[in-house]
């Protein structure tokens, strides 16, 4: 079992809807990621999120919106998404100790997977 | 910049085998380099990590890398297969400068063939 949920598990949406993927994690760390993987290719980070601020957006387009409503909770908000925008949306967190935090691992939800229609 | 390769995207040993999955990076600064495992429908799983010290380095699953800093490779290996050992592996590098970014290599899926 994973120690990162992410809700829903899957997710069929319009491109006009509006929708919400959320992320939870208990085990204290305060550097929180959103990726996105398409099938058989690695994970493309989008945001980080160090101490509840965003310190790394790369270059995601506006339809997608993080929040980090706490130290535990991460929410990615979807609007007018286009088709090629299906795919497993991961997120993961990590310990943050000044200095280290490079060396600590990311431990990863199970992912939402999302298409677009 | 920093970059990770794998160069095979497909491995396939014997049950009892020993396999090996390869890794070669390129980092500006110190590299710190990561293993994880992806199972079908599931996310990423970490199985060990090389930040300094020790050029062999054991994880979890009883699969262990070895750092190669003059050829600039992580490969993952572990004596001897399983066939639950079958799914994607993952080779990841991030500079040691204090960046969150982590960089995937492409991905390699090893199956173990009973």
């Amino acid at each position: 079992d994973t120690e990162v949920t992410q809700t829903p598990k899957h997710l069929v949406m319009g491109m006009t809807n509006k929708k919400s993927l959320k992320c939870e994690q208990h085990m204290g760390h305060r550097a929180m990621y959103w990726y996105k993987q398409k099938a058989k290719k690695p994970p493309e980070l989008m945001f980080v999120y160090s101490y509840e601020k965003l310190s790394i957006n790369e270059s995601v387009p506006s339809r997608f919106s993080p929040e980090c409503p706490n130290s535990s909770l991460l929410n990615l908000h979807l609007h007018a998404l286009q088709p090629e925008d299906s795919a497993l949306y991961l997120c993961a967190s990590s310990q943050v100790h000044r200095g280290t935090e490079s060396n600590q691992p990311q431990h990863f939800g199970d992912g939402t997977r999302l298409s677009i229609l | 910049a920093q970059s990770v390769a794998q160069p095979e995207d497909q491995v396939n040993v014997a049950e009892g085998n020993p396999l090996t999955v390869k890794c070669t990076y390129s980092v500006s600064g110190n590299p710190y380099l990561f293993w994880y495992v992806q199972y079908p429908n599931r996310g990423l799983q970490f199985l060990l990590k090389y930040i300094t010290g020790d050029n062999l380095v054991k994880g979890s699953y009883g699969f262990e890398a070895e750092f190669n800093k003059s050829q600039t490779s992580f490969h993952l290996k572990k004596p001897s297969a399983l066939v639950s050992d079958s799914a994607l592996y993952f080779c990841a590098v991030r500079d040691g400068a204090g960046a969150n970014n982590l960089f995937f290599g492409t991905g390699t899926r090893l199956t173990v063939i009973p």
